[in-house]
């Protein structure tokens, strides 16, 4: 039978554009959110946090957003790059529960 | 400072043979996890230790066993493999004890149970 989940959503962007990849979450007491990449063949970097009492946070080229009335949180990736393809995947803690890691969104950069 | 080592990096079983997968960190983090992650899919917890000494179940505990052995290391069982363990095995530490801290991953270990 068909496996939920195979087709991962996935986001084509052109060489130098920016990207926004999106994320719902379920918990409306998760407090502390973080997106991961993760590149073909290797285990999942940590990009960039954020916690509850915050709404936006920026790093080097990526800002992430939360909305809690949503329960959406997005990355943004200023000037994509190829380097830039991967796996991105959003995660949520609650208190002192584990990790949960949303299914992911495939990034394509296009040259 | 190498962070998370995984070994073996490919490994192909039986259904019903065992094996054990390693897992070590030199980042004197003090909780340690295993993930599971099929084609597709975002990863899911089989076992956490919070704290050298402890262990807890996660997700997907069924078919596993885990040890941790000092602070460093964390393995990983399987008493008897089946088809369905097929996946991506990942291990991850974090700094402080307890779950709620961001998680630096290892490379992974690629199994296939034939």
């Amino acid at each position: 039978g068909e496996s939920v989940g195979l087709h991962l959503p996935t986001l084509s962007v052109q060489e130098g554009d920016n990207s926004i990849i999106n994320c719902a979450y379920s918990n409306s007491a998760s407090d502390y959110f973080i997106w991961y990449k993760q590149e073909s063949g290797k285990g999942p970097q940590f990009i960039i946090d954020i916690r509850s009492n915050m709404d936006k946070r920026q790093g080097q080229r990526v800002t992430v957003l939360l909305n809690k009335t949503v329960k959406h949180l997005s990355l943004q990736i200023a000037a994509t790059q190829p380097g830039d393809s991967a796996v991105y995947f959003c995660a949520e803690i609650s208190g002192n529960t584990p990790l949960v890691f949303g299914k992911g969104t495939r990034l394509s950069v296009i040259a | 400072n190498a962070g998370v080592t995984q070994t073996p990096k490919f490994q192909v079983l039986k259904t019903g043979q065992s094996m054990t997968l390693q897992c070590a960190q030199d980042m004197n983090h003090n909780s340690m996890y295993w993930y599971r992650q099929d084609p597709g899919m975002g990863l899911r917890l089989i076992y956490y230790s919070a704290s050298e000494g402890t262990t807890d179940k996660g997700e997907v505990p069924n078919g596993y066993n885990v040890s941790r052995l000092n602070k460093r290391e964390f393995s990983l069982r399987l008493e008897s493999a089946a088809p369905s363990q097929t996946s991506v095995y990942f291990c991850a530490s974090s700094e402080m004890p307890g779950v709620a801290q961001t998680q630096y991953f290892g490379p992974g270990t690629r199994l296939l149970v034939l």
